[in-house]
């Protein structure tokens, strides 16, 4: 199985800020990688798929980068809705894995 | 807008089989362009992919668990199911459908709220 792996853990931001939060993967995956966000005691939603392809309806603040086995999904600009955890997914072959989150809170 | 919603029994004994069912609303389950999955998170610990099913009925299943699982579709009541057989407590778990899409790129674009299913006696 692919192992993901994200970085970091959690992070403390304040409204305004640029947050980039990096996943990795532990063979490559060439673009397979996709992000997304989940608030608290709501349903994941898809931000990112295909590393960099925004999902229709999310904000352009949403960024994704990278190829390989290291990958960035970037918030420009933290608004208040923004604050949740964020987890990446591999594509790339089954058993389709998960990253462990990254929770974002208000510093 | 899309929904899936899952039911089923929220405590599930020791050595018995995990029923759910995700009922999906706004959109049909028969298109030929999505794949139906179910993914699972036990508490404290990350997201775990347990299978997918097409509309035609063609699974694919995460190798940890095949031998224990069967997702199946009911296109007539736009349902599809798990069966996890054998449960053990480290099964319990926050358990959630979704919507697979893509076709070189494959991603989950909606999902379930989710339901708690506890194992124990």
């Amino acid at each position: 199985d692919i192992q993901m792996t994200q970085s970091p853990s959690s992070l403390s931001a304040s409204v305004g800020d640029r947050v980039s939060i990096t996943c990795r993967a532990s063979q490559t995956i060439s673009t397979y990688l996709n992000w997304y966000q989940q608030r608290a005691g709501k349903a994941p939603e898809l931000l990112i798929y295909a590393a960099s392809t925004l999902q229709s309806g999310v904000p352009s603040r949403f960024s994704g980068g990278g190829s390989g086995t290291d990958f960035t999904l970037t918030i420009s600009s933290l608004q208040p809705e923004d604050f949740a955890t964020y987890f990446c997914q591999q594509s790339f072959s089954t058993p389709f894995t998960f990253g462990p989150g990254t929770k974002v809170d208000i510093k | 807008q899309l929904q899936l919603q899952e039911s089923g029994p929220g405590l599930v004994k020791p050595s018995e089989t995990l029923s759910l069912t995700c009922t999906v609303s706004g959109g049909s389950i028969s298109s030929s362009s999505y794949y139906w999955a179910w993914i699972r998170q036990p508490p404290g610990k990350g997201l775990e992919w347990i299978g997918n099913i097409s509309y035609s009925g063609s699974t694919y299943y995460n190798p940890s668990l095949k031998s224990r699982v069967t997702i199946s579709v009911d296109t007539s009541n736009n349902q599809f199911s798990l069966n996890l057989s054998s449960v053990t407590a480290a099964d319990t778990a926050v358990y959630s459908c979704a919507r697979g899409a893509g076709i070189d790129y494959y991603y989950m674009d909606a999902w379930g709220q989710g339901t708690t299913v506890t194992v124990s006696s």
